[in-house]
Formats: C-alpha cells, structure tokens, sequence
C-alpha cells in the first residue's frame, strides 16, 4: 500500500521568503502525486498534480513542485510567500488508476509579517 | 454557488444517538468521495460512488457506518450509535468519471460526540 510522509508539522516563514515543504511517499510504481491547500473553514484546493512527464510541475497560486523519482520525493516550492498563503498543507499518493488518494499528515504553514 | 456543499457545517451530538450528513456534489460530477478528518491528522478515505454504486469502501468504514446516493446525484453518510471516536470532520468530494480528474472538496461536516 502506498504512504505519505510530510515530516515538518509546523513550517514558519516571513512575508517574501522562499519557502520548500517536503513530502515523502512509498510506491513501488510510478505514483500520481498532488498538493492540496486547505485554509480554515474551506475545503481542500487543489495545488497541482503530476502524472507524468516533465518533473517539475507548475500549479497556481505561484506553487511548483518536483518530482523526485530517486529520492521518493515531491516536495512543494514558491519562491515569494504571501501572508495569504497561511494554511494547511497536504501532500497525497495514489495508486494509478484508483481514483483514491493516500493524504499525508500535513504541514501548517505560519506566514509572519 | 456551483461548488460542493455539505449541511449540516456542525453537529453535536450524544454518544450512542444517529447522525446523518448529506453532500450534494457539483452538478454534473458522477463520482462522489466521502472522507473523514481527525486533528492534525490528513483526510482518510472512506467510499466513493461512480453515479448510485457504491464501489469501494474501507475497513475505516465500520457496521455503524453507511453511505447512500439514491439517485447518483446527493449523498448521505450516516453514523449509527455515534461514539467518541466518531468526532471528526467529515469530508465530501466529487469529480468527473472521465480520466484522471480533480476532486473538488466540500467545506465539510464537523461531528462533536459528547
């Protein structure tokens, strides 16, 4: 069965800097990965995904991710953060073809001023 | 509002009372995904309908549990002899039965078991 691994809880950052979370999964073939944001009181957004193809994969809101496929890896990038980018952060597996995501622990991003 | 919505937002409850939650999905999305979240914990999946058939649920989703969708269009989760355990957020999602196809998420029901 497949896993996810967010390995930061808490990340915080100020107002303009860079930041990087990291997500770990578990698969044996290639998986198709996501990054959801989920901000108090709304539902879960998605990010972006990757399938396949080219490894780093552009979402919106100014996110990006890469796919690390020797590292088990797809952690998620934005080069500015914006105190709007507050929030939770999920990253999930799934298996090709289920339909059914695994969602890791998430990581709550606190943007300082 | 063409998104997800799920009513009621909270609910409180008794131990041992039955709790019913319902999800209308986006109007022309045939599969619908229900899931439960604890604190600090990420969503868990725990059945999803293609249209009125139900076809895979997990092991998450005990006898006390049960999932409907009539007529392929809304949904409802209903939890017998609520426990504490219970207390959770529970989430619903639907998305197109075409290829790989984003879920989109409601805002979810808050179940408080006292």
């Amino acid at each position: 069965a497949q896993s996810v691994t967010q390995p930061d809880i808490h990340i915080t950052v100020s107002e303009g800097a860079s930041l990087e979370l990291r997500c770990n999964y578990s698969y044996g073939a290639t998986p198709y990965l996501f990054w959801y944001v989920q901000s108090p009181g709304q539902g879960l957004q998605l990010l972006l995904k990757y399938f396949s193809g080219d490894t780093l994969v552009q979402g919106i809101k100014g996110f990006e991710a890469e796919f690390k496929r020797s590292q088990s890896s797809f952690n998620l990038r934005k080069p500015s953060v914006h105190w709007s980018d507050a929030a939770e952060y999920f990253c999930a597996v799934e298996r090709g073809g289920s339909y059914i995501p695994t969602f890791g622990r998430g990581t709550s991003l606190i943007v300082h001023p | 509002d063409t998104g997800v919505s799920q009513d009621p937002r909270h609910k409180i409850t008794k131990r041992g009372q039955n709790v019913t939650f319902r999800c209308d999905p986006i109007s022309e999305h045939n599969r619908l995904y229900w899931y439960r979240q604890t604190l600090g914990q990420g969503p868990e999946f725990l059945t999803y309908f293609q249209n009125e058939a139900q076809l895979e649920k997990s092991r998450l989703l005990s006898d006390r549990f049960s999932a409907e969708r009539p007529k392929g269009s809304f949904s409802t989760l209903e939890i017998q002899r609520t426990e504490q355990g219970d207390s959770a957020m529970y989430l619903c999602a639907s998305s197109l039965d075409r290829g790989r196809n984003e879920q989109f998420f409601g805002p979810g029901t808050r179940l408080t078991v006292l």
